[in-house]
C-alpha cells in the first residue's frame, strides 16, 4: 500500500534560520503531493501542493519539489519565523478503486527561536 | 465564508457513554472523512464518505459509527464501544477535481 515517511521532530532552528524537512513515498498509481500545516490546538491547513513530476508546489516562502526519481517532496524556507512553529504533516492522495483516501506521514514538530 | 465548523470545540463524557461529534461543511464537498489524532500522532482514519447516504470504514473504526443523510453534515458517534476515546477528532472534506482536503478545526473529546 501507500505510504509517507517524514523526518523526525522537533526540529529547532533560530529565526531566520534555512529549513528542510524531508519526505518520501511509496505509491501504487501517481499520487498528488501535499504539505499541511497545524498549529497549535487547530486543524490542518493546505500549505501547497504539486500534481505531477517536476512540479514545485509554493506558498508563504516555502517550497516543495515533486522529484518521481527519488519519490521524494521534500519541504523548504529560505528563512523561517518564530510564527513558523507548527506541525508540518507531508500527505499523497492516490486514487484507489475510485477512491481518494489520503495517505499521512506522522507529522514534524518546528519550533523556531527568537 | 465556505468552511467546515466542528462543535463543540472541547467536549467531555464519563466512561460508557456515547457522544456525538458535529462536521458541518457548505463546500458543497461530496466527500467526508473522521479523522483521529493522538499527542506526538499523525492522522488515523476513521470513516469516510464519499456521498450521501454511503461511508465506509476506515482504518480504525471499531468504537464508532457514523450516518451521512445530508451532503452537509457527517456526525461520528464515538461508542462506549471505543476502549481509548480521549483523543483531538479531525473532520476533512474534498470536493470535485481538486485532490486535497480541507479540514475542521477539531474537537478535543476527553472521556473520564
Amino acid at each position: 500500500g501507500d505510504s509517507v515517511t517524514q523526518m523526525e521532530g522537533p526540529v529547532t532552528l533560530s529565526e531566520e534560520a534555512f529549513l528542510t524537512i524531508n519526505c518520501t513515498y511509496t505509491a501504487t498509481g501517481y499520487p498528488s503531493l501535499f504539505w499541511y500545516v497545524q498549529y497549535p490546538g487547530e486543524g490542518l491547513q493546505l500549505l501547497l501542493k504539486a500534481t505531477k513530476a517536476d512540479d514545485k508546489g509554493s506558498n508563504k516562502g516555502f517550497e516543495a519539489t515533486y522529484r518521481k526519481e527519488t519519490t521524494s517532496f521534500h519541504l523548504e524556507k529560505g528563512s523561517v519565523q518564530v510564527s513558523d512553529s507548527a506541525v508540518y504533516f507531508c500527505a499523497l492522495s492516490d486514487q484507489t478503486g475510485g477512491s481518494y483516501i489520503p495517505t499521512f506521514g506522522r507529522g514534524t514538530s518546528l519550533i523556531v527561536h527568537p | 465564508d465556505g468552511g467546515i465548523t466542528q462543535s463543540p470545540k472541547y467536549l467531555f463524557r464519563k466512561e460508557g457513554q456515547n457522544v456525538t461529534l458535529s462536521c458541518e461543511q457548505n463546500l458543497n464537498h461530496d466527500a467526508m472523512y473522521w479523522y483521529r489524532q493522538d499527542p506526538g500522532q499523525g492522522l488515523r482514519l476513521i470513516y469516510y464518505s464519499q456521498i450521501v447516504n454511503d461511508f465506509q470504514k476506515g482504518d480504525i473504526a471499531e468504537g464508532y459509527s457514523v450516518s451521512r443523510e445530508k451532503k452537509e453534515s457527517f456526525p461520528l458517534t464515538v461508542t462506549s464501544a471505543q476502549k481509548n476515546p480521549t483523543a483531538f477528532y479531525l473532520c476533512a472534506s474534498k470536493g470535485g477535481r481538486r485532490y486535497e482536503q480541507y479540514f475542521g478545526p477539531g474537537t478535543r473529546l476527553t472521556v473520564t
